[in-house]
């Protein structure tokens, strides 16, 4: 079982369209959460951290449930520049290491 | 303030060779961790030096290896190149305290194998 499973896509949306993306983690242990977001051949870029009790930022809302290891992204008002693939990421020991998952690729339509 | 930095950007190189990339951290960061991102695949964690001590290795062989430099600048070695080591390879950076923030990502060296 992976560390961080996502599910894959693509999600295929209009501009406008709220779409939620959702993700489980495996070690209880995990300390710290993340979204990321990768453009086509470019480096990951931190989108926003998640805190237990949930967090905003703009049109950005996302979610930890640590009795369910599950984290979720949701994305109100979807632009087309929002089109991206979308990394969970979780970093669990001392070492400070972050595990992703393997992302969710978003495709925002006119 | 400048970012990761990494090179080369792109890099060819035939099986069997020895490629080197170097990564330059945000100023005042002490840690760096080296990823690589196989086409089509998630980011697969590499190593983790921290004041010029490798603190963790992911599950690669031990052709690849690295080093940190006393001015945190790292470089990452891979030995007997073989064509599945072709992907994007990323370097991070983050401070010495523990931080809500992720970490930041240099753009990467595209390392290809023929």
């Amino acid at each position: 079982r992976k560390e961080v499973e996502q599910d894959p896509g693509p999600f295929n949306v209009p501009e406008g369209a709220t779409v939620a993306f959702n993700c489980t983690y495996s070690n209880s242990a995990s300390q710290s959460f993340f979204w990321y977001r990768q453009d086509c051949r470019k480096e990951p870029k931190l989108l926003m951290s998640v805190y237990s009790s949930g967090n905003e930022d703009g049109r950005f809302t996302a979610q930890l449930n640590r009795a369910s290891q599950y984290i979720s992204l949701l994305i109100r008002d979807s632009k087309l520049s929002d089109s991206a693939t979308y990394l969970c990421v979780v970093m669990t020991d001392s070492s400070y290491k972050l595990i992703f998952g393997s992302g969710t690729r978003l495709l925002v339509r006119p | 303030e400048a970012g990761v930095t990494q090179s080369p950007t792109h890099l060819i190189k035939t099986r069997g060779q020895q490629a080197t990339l170097r990564c330059s951290p945000i100023s005042g960061h002490t840690s760096v961790y080296w990823y690589q991102q196989a086409l089509g695949l998630g980011l697969q964690f590499l190593l983790w030096y921290d004041e010029g001590e490798e603190r963790n290795r992911g599950n690669f062989p031990p052709r690849f290896s690295g080093r940190q430099f006393p001015n945190y600048s790292s470089e990452l070695n891979v030995n007997a190149l073989e064509l599945e080591d072709s992907a994007l390879y990323l370097c991070a950076s983050r401070s010495g305290t523990y931080s809500l923030y992720g970490y930041t990502f240099g753009s990467g060296t595209r390392l290809t194998v023929v």
